[in-house]
């Protein structure tokens, strides 16, 4: 079955320390993102990735840092200079830039 | 400043009626609006899209309208059915320029009530 995998689906952490959240897809689509969704907000987009070994900064991106080394996982890394980093994790990805997205599962990330 | 709106947090409608929800945007660069439906604790999925070429696209109950000089769009559900009840997500790129990546509303949590 064709897919994005987001694991795990609920994630604690304590203050201060770096988290990564992983994101695998088989789909053979060349972009990846990462979203975040906060209550009461939309998806705001953290980092995307167009191409294996790159990718671009979202519209917050501060406190937040990815990797692409493989086409299919684009993992991303919540570090202790994310001010609020307890939120809903969403990644996509599509074959191309103008392609319809698709989503994984999410991952519920709380930092006590 | 949020490129695209949707101004009604929720929307309540009985089964079998028509739910309308509706979406505003503000960049004039985007050609190409998406809805998704999200379910709690699950990832959004795709549910109809609309270029800014067309005025309508229709997929079985759902159609999407989008009227540009006014800068908005809305999806329509003909018959409402329980299972419909879910957040909705606008979503809007363009295909040049700096806003090629989708930026998504707020939502609006539809309910439909038996």
């Amino acid at each position: 079955d064709g897919g994005i995998t987001q694991s795990p689906k609920y994630l604690f952490r304590k203050e201060g320390q770096n988290v990564t959240l992983s994101c695998e897809q088989n789909l053979n689509h060349d972009a990846m993102y990462w979203y975040r969704q906060d209550p009461g907000q939309g998806l705001r987009l953290i980092y995307y990735s167009q191409i294996v070994n790159d990718f671009q900064k979202g519209d917050i991106a501060e406190g937040y840092s990815v990797s692409r080394e493989k086409k299919e996982s684009f993992p991303l890394t919540v570090t202790s200079a994310q001010k609020n980093p307890t939120a809903f994790y969403l990644c996509a990805s599509n074959l191309k830039e103008n392609t319809e997205a698709f989503f994984g599962q999410g991952t519920r990330l709380t930092v006590v | 400043d949020q490129q695209v709106k949707q101004n009604s947090p929720s929307l309540s409608v009985q089964e079998g009626r028509i739910s309308i929800l509706n979406c505003d945007y503000t960049n004039s660069m985007f050609d190409y609006f998406l809805w998704y439906k999200k379910y709690p604790a699950e990832g959004p999925t795709f549910l109809i899209s609309i270029s800014s070429i067309k005025d309508k696209n229709e997929d079985g109950r759902f159609t999407v309208f989008l009227n540009k000089s006014a800068k908005h769009l809305s999806l329509h559900i003909v018959p409402s059915q329980p299972g419909d009840s879910a957040v909705y997500f606008c979503a809007a790129r363009a295909s040049s320029g700096s806003a090629r990546q989708l930026t998504f509303g707020s939502g609006t949590q539809l309910t439909v009530l038996p």
